[in-house]
C-alpha cells in the first residue's frame, strides 16, 4: 500500500525560529509533492508543490525534495504564531489522486 | 460565493439512517473528489470522478456511494450510517489543465453518527 508518513508532533518552535517539517513516501513512482496547511476545523490550503529534486522557495517557505531518499520537507523561516496549524504532506498518484500523510501539528510560541 | 460548496456543514444522525452529503462547484472542473478526515489519520480518499460518466473508488469506499448528477455536482451517500463513519468530510475539485496544480477544497461537512 502506498503510504505517506509524517511525524504527528506537536513540533514546538519559538517565534522567529525555523520550523522543519518532514515527510517520507513509499511510492517511487510519485512525481509530484504538495504541502497543505490546515487550521483547526478548516479545509486544507495549498502552500507549495514541488516536482524536481532540490529546493523550491516561496517567501518564508522552502520545500525540499530528494527522490532517491523518498523524502520531502518544508522549512518555514521566521516562524510566526499564525503559522501554528497542521501541515499535511501529499503525493500525487495516477489519476490526479492525492495521497495524504496524517499531518504534523506545528506550534509557534510567542 | 465559495467555489466549492458543501451541504450540510454539520449533521447529527442515528445509526442506520441514510445520509447524503452534497457538493457543488462553480469552477467548471471535471475532476471531483470526496475525502474523509479523522483525527490522526489525515485525509483518505473515498471516491473520485473525472466526469459525469467516470466514477472511481478510492481507498475507503466501503459503506459509501456517490452520484455525479452534473459536472458541477457530486454527492456522497451513506446508505446505512454507522458510528465509525463519524468524521469530517471534504469535497474537492481539480482542473489539471489549469496549470494551477491546486486541489480546491470545500469547507467540509462534519457528520456525527450516534
Amino acid at each position: 500500500q502506498k503510504e505517506v508518513e509524517q511525524n504527528s508532533g506537536p513540533l514546538s518552535v519559538p517565534e522567529g525560529a525555523i520550523a522543519s517539517l518532514n515527510c517520507t513516501y513509499s511510492d517511487r513512482g510519485s512525481q509530484s509533492f504538495f504541502w497543505y496547511r490546515q487550521y483547526s476545523g478548516k479545509s486544507p490550503e495549498l502552500i507549495m508543490f514541488i516536482y524536481s529534486n532540490g529546493d523550491k522557495e516561496d517567501g518564508r517557505f522552502t520545500a525540499q525534495l530528494n527522490k532517491a531518499s523518498q523524502y520531502v520537507s518544508l522549512l518555514i523561516r521566521d516562524s510566526q504564531p499564525s503559522d501554528s496549524a497542521t501541515y499535511l504532506c501529499a503525493c500525487m498518484e495516477y489519476g490526479n489522486k492525492l495521497v495524504f500523510g496524517a499531518g504534523t501539528i506545528l506550534r509557534v510560541k510567542s | 460565493d465559495a467555489d466549492v460548496t458543501q451541504t450540510p456543514r454539520n449533521r447529527i444522525t442515528k445509526t442506520g439512517k441514510r445520509i447524503m452529503l452534497e457538493c457543488s462547484q462553480t469552477k467548471g472542473h471535471d475532476r471531483m473528489y470526496w475525502y474523509r478526515q479523522d483525527p490522526g489519520l489525515g485525509l483518505r480518499l473515498i471516491y473520485y470522478s473525472f466526469d459525469v460518466k467516470d466514477i472511481n473508488k478510492g481507498e475507503i469506499s466501503d459503506g459509501y456511494s456517490v452520484s455525479r448528477q452534473a459536472q458541477a455536482k457530486f454527492s456522497l451517500s451513506l446508505e446505512s450510517a454507522i458510528p465509525n463513519q463519524t468524521a469530517l468530510y471534504f469535497c474537492a475539485t481539480w482542473d489539471p489543465n489549469s496549470g494551477a496544480n491546486v486541489l480546491t477544497f470545500g469547507a467540509g461537512s462534519r457528520l456525527t453518527v450516534l
